[in-house]
C-alpha cells in the first residue's frame, strides 16, 4: 500500500545503545520529517529533509542524527541513546513545491530506554 | 514568530452533543495555512483539513465543520451529533509562507476530547 511506514513500531533498547528508527514513504514527497511526542511538550520537531542529501535541524535536534540518501527514505538515528529519549516519534512528509502542505504521519514508534 | 493556542486541554461531553474547540493563531505573515489533525487512542495523527487564509469560506464535511475568522485569528472546529469514536486529541496547527517556510507545521499543544456514551 502507498504511504508512509515507520519500522519498528515499538523499541526496547539500553542507555548507551545505538538504534535507528526507519522511515519510508511511496509518494515522492520532497519534504521529510521526524518528530517526538511528550506528554507536556506536544510535537516537536527533530530534523526535517528538503531533499535527498538535504537535511537541517528542527527544535530538539541534540542527541539525534538523520540521513536522507533516498528520497523515500529518511532514518533517524540516536548515537547512544538515553532516558529522556523514551518517546513516540512520528515520521511525516509532504510535498510543498505542489501547494501540499499539510503533512502526512507514520503510525509512530514507540522507544523505551531503560 | 507563529504560535498556535489550544486552550482548552480537555473537554468531556456525552454523546450527540455538539462540541467545538478553540484555534487561536498568531502570525505575522499574510498568507499562512492552518491545519486540523486528529490522534485517536491507537497513537496515528490523521489530517483533517487544511485551509489557507486568503480563504475564508467556512468549510462543512458530515458532522464536522470548521470556522475560520481571520478578524480574531481563530480557526475553530466543530463536531455536529458528537460519537464516542470522535474520542481522541485533537490539534491545530500552522505554517507560514514567508521565508520559505512554509513546509514547517507550528502545533497547538492540542485538546483532549471525551465523548461519553
Amino acid at each position: 500500500d502507498a504511504g508512509i511506514t515507520q519500522s519498528p513500531r515499538y523499541k526496547i533498547t539500553e542507555t548507551g545503545r545505538q538504534v535507528t528508527l526507519m522511515c519510508h514513504q511511496t509518494w515522492s514527497h520532497s519534504y521529510m520529517f521526524w518528530y517526538r511526542q511528550d506528554l507536556g511538550h506536544g510535537l516537536r520537531l527533530i530534523y526535517y529533509s528538503a531533499a535527498a542529501d538535504i537535511t537541517d535541524k528542527g527544535e530538539v535536534p541534540d542527541g539525534y542524527v538523520v540521513s536522507r540518501s533516498k528520497t523515500e527514505n529518511f532514518p533517524l538515528t540516536l548515537e547512544s541513546a538515553t532516558r529522556s529519549q523514551t518517546s513516540v516519534y512520528f515520521c511525516a512528509s509532504s510535498e510543498p513545491r505542489l501547494a501540499r502542505y499539510e503533512q502526512y504521519f507514520g503510525p509512530g514508534t514507540r522507544l523505551t530506554v531503560t | 514568530a507563529q504560535k498556535v493556542t489550544q486552550a482548552q486541554t480537555e473537554i468531556s461531553v456525552v454523546e450527540k452533543e455538539d462540541v467545538t474547540l478553540d484555534c487561536v493563531y498568531e502570525t505575522r505573515d499574510t498568507t499562512y495555512y492552518l491545519f486540523w489533525y486528529k490522534q485517536p487512542p491507537s497513537g496515528e495523527l490523521v489530517f483533517l483539513i487544511r485551509r489557507n487564509s486568503f480563504d475564508e469560506q467556512n468549510e462543512i464535511s458530515g458532522r464536522y465543520s470548521w470556522n475560520f475568522q481571520k478578524s480574531t485569528s481563530s480557526f475553530n472546529f466543530t463536531i455536529t451529533a458528537s460519537q464516542v469514536v470522535d474520542s481522541a486529541v485533537y490539534f491545530c496547527a500552522l505554517s507560514e509562507d514567508s521565508g520559505g517556510s512554509n513546509y514547517k507545521l507550528t502545533f497547538g499543544k492540542g485538546t483532549l476530547l471525551t465523548v461519553n456514551p
